[in-house]
């Protein structure tokens, strides 16, 4: 099966850095997302990740290590909307299909 | 352009009864594919569908069932419902049959409650 571990809450300060965590085991892997939610929303694409490296885009940026089954999405200048729901999700291949795993989710606060 | 419709918003439903949750994909997009939040957790993956045909299916009991039509909209039925099967269903589109850097664009779902 496939297993996806994120911190389950995490909290920063407006303009600070904050970094989340994933780390996953599975077979067939296909690419890692990342997607944010807000309380009662539903989730937003926010980056793809398949090959080893940094992608970054405007103040988020993610990086994955397919070796070691990490990753992480970097926020950048935080600001009070980025309270939220971060989801890492794996896509893996299996019995012909395509498949994607979401993990449970960091609950991000920000605070002034 | 209109993103992801999912009708109804929000149903309540007892116990036993069965229910029909429709989508509509974004225009252009081919793949549909369900998910089932409960509060606190990630979405779960149900089915996967991509031009008319089946092509993913995950952990869920025989009474979830779906189908996507010539237009590329989708029904998610469940047979038999369950107070177990209150959750947010969301669906989620994408131009291929892998998110890849596309990602998949989630309506913003149907909230069911079965009492």
């Amino acid at each position: 099966g496939q297993n996806i571990d994120q911190p389950t809450e995490m909290t920063a300060t407006e303009g600070a850095i904050v970094q989340i965590n994933c780390t996953y085991q599975t077979s067939g892997f296909n690419g890692l997302f990342w997607y944010q939610q807000h309380a009662g929303e539903a989730p937003t694409f926010l980056s793809y990740n398949v090959l080893d490296g940094l992608e970054e885009k405007g103040r988020f940026s993610s990086f994955l290590s397919r070796s070691k089954g990490y990753s992480y999405l970097l926020l950048k200048e935080l600001q009070m909307k980025d309270s939220a729901s971060y989801l890492c999700a794996v896509d893996h291949f299996e019995g012909g299909s395509y498949i994607p795993t979401f993990g449970r989710g960091t609950s991000l606060i920000v605070h002034p | 352009d209109a993103g992801v419709t999912q009708s109804p918003t929000h149903l309540i439903k007892t116990r036993g009864q069965h229910v029909t949750l429709r989508c509509s994909p974004i225009s252009g997009h081919k793949s549909v594919s369900w998910y089932q939040q409960v509060l606190g957790q990630g979405p779960q993956f149900i089915f996967q569908y991509y031009e008319k045909e089946e092509r993913g299916r995950g952990n869920f009991p025989d009474r979830f069932s779906a189908r996507q039509f010539p237009n590329y909209s989708s029904e998610l039925n469940v047979n038999a419902l369950l107070l177990g099967d209150s959750a947010l269903y969301l669906c989620a589109s994408s131009p291929t049959r892998q998110g890849s850097g596309y990602g998949y664009t989630f309506g913003s779902g149907t909230r069911l409650t079965v009492v």
